[in-house]
Parts: structure tokens; C-alpha cells; sequence
């Protein structure tokens, strides 16, 4: 089944740098989404991209896919501390059931 | 800003009791979705409804689940007779056609723990 799966599963950086975690998947999709999750709590809506765009901007985050390489990646730039938490990359291949990666946890060190 | 809500935030049951965890969607929402994660592992689909009828479902939503929108504002899940693998976080999702992409924006999760 379609599944996204992240690398890195952790990543510790300093406040102010910037994190780049990666999501790869196995079959075609329609739409990738990014979510955040906080330790154990809901998952927050970060971006969606299409299969037909190749980067989207939202504030201080940047996704990019890659189609041929059946790849996303989110970078967060010069994170803080609130940027801690779980993220998560999920496809969807036109039927709308969202299929989730492992995840890659993030933590910012103050 | 709209959000999906549930309720409870968390639901101690025995093992064999029904559960009905309940979701208000975001109010212009017409596709809804019921997710779980159990600790430490991955989120997963257990079904999505649309037009008052579930439109796909997962090989874990069996027999034992059912959704059902009783009024205009209210989407729940009941698992009739609750075993010890249903201990989960159960997530509501919601999303509109909007321009078809279907973003869904998740509530906060009722924790459910079956003993």
C-alpha cells in the first residue's frame, strides 16, 4: 500500500539553524500533506502539495516533491524551540485516505 | 479559525463495552475521516464518509465499527465490544472539495485505553 516513510527518524539541531527532514513514497500519488505533531497530541495541518507542483512556500517552511524520485522534502528555516515536536509526511493517491509515514522528530535546542 | 473538535479527550473502558467517540467537524466540511495511532506507531486510515455513506474503509474498520453523522454538526465512532488492541488515539479529520485537493485538518484525538 501507498506509505510515506521519513528520514531522518530524529534530528537535533540549534535554534536558528534549519531542518530538513525527507519523505519518500512508492506509488503515484495525487497530493502529499505535512503535519505536525506535538508529543502525543493532534496532528496540525502544515502544507499540502500537489503531484503537479514542485515547491510551496508557507512562512518559514519549504516543501518540495519530486515526482521522479517519488520524494518530498520540508525544510524549516531558522527554527525555534516551538518547532520541537513530530513531523509527518502523508499521501494521498485520489481516493483521499491519507497514508502516513514513521515520522521524524524533531528537537530544537535552545 | 475552524477547528474539529472531539470529545472526550480521553475514554477509559473495559474490555467488551461499546465506545462512541464523538467529532465535531469544521462546519463547511462535507468528507469526514476517522484515523488511529497507537503508541509509538504509525497514523492509520480507518475510514472516510461523504453524503452519508462511508465511501472507503480499511481491513481494520471491521464489524465491530460503525460512523454515523446523527445530525448536521456530529460525526461518531462506535466500537461495539472493545478488545485491548483497540487502545489507540482515534483521530477525526475533515475536509472540503477545495479545489480538489482535499486538505484534512485533524482534531486534538480521543485517547482511548481499554483494560
Amino acid at each position: 500500500s501507498q506509505q510515506g516513510e521519513e528520514d531522518p527518524q530524529a534530528l537535533s539541531i540549534q535554534e536558528g539553524e534549519n531542518a530538513t527532514m525527507n519523505c519518500s513514497y512508492k506509488t503515484s500519488i495525487n497530493n502529499l500533506q505535512w503535519y505536525r505533531q506535538n508529543s502525543g497530541r493532534g496532528l496540525v495541518h502544515l502544507i499540502l502539495i500537489r503531484s503537479n507542483e514542485r515547491e510551496k512556500h508557507s512562512g518559514r517552511l519549504r516543501v518540495t516533491l519530486d515526482t521522479s524520485k517519488k520524494s518530498s522534502s520540508l525544510l524549516i528555516t531558522a527554527s525555534r524551540a516551538a518547532d520541537t515536536a513530530s513531523y509527518f509526511c502523508a499521501t494521498d493517491e485520489y481516493d483521499y485516505k491519507l497514508s502516513f509515514g514513521a515520522g521524524t522528530t524533531v528537537t530544537v535546542r535552545a | 479559525e475552524p477547528e474539529v473538535t472531539q470529545t472526550p479527550s480521553h475514554q477509559v473502558t473495559q474490555m467488551g463495552q461499546e465506545v462512541i467517540l464523538r467529532c465535531v467537524p469544521i462546519s463547511n466540511h462535507l468528507y469526514f475521516y476517522w484515523y488511529r495511532q497507537i503508541l509509538g506507531q504509525k497514523v492509520e486510515f480507518l475510514v472516510s464518509f461523504y453524503n452519508n455513506e462511508i465511501s472507503e474503509k480499511s481491513e481494520i474498520f471491521d464489524d465491530q465499527f460503525s460512523v454515523e453523522r446523527p445530525d448536521g454538526s456530529n460525526f461518531t465512532l462506535k466500537i461495539r465490544s472493545t478488545k485491548l488492541e483497540d487502545s489507540a488515539m482515534y483521530f477525526c479529520a475533515s475536509s472540503d472539495q477545495g479545489e480538489g485537493t482535499h486538505e484534512q485538518y485533524f482534531g486534538p484525538g480521543t485517547r482511548l485505553t481499554v483494560t
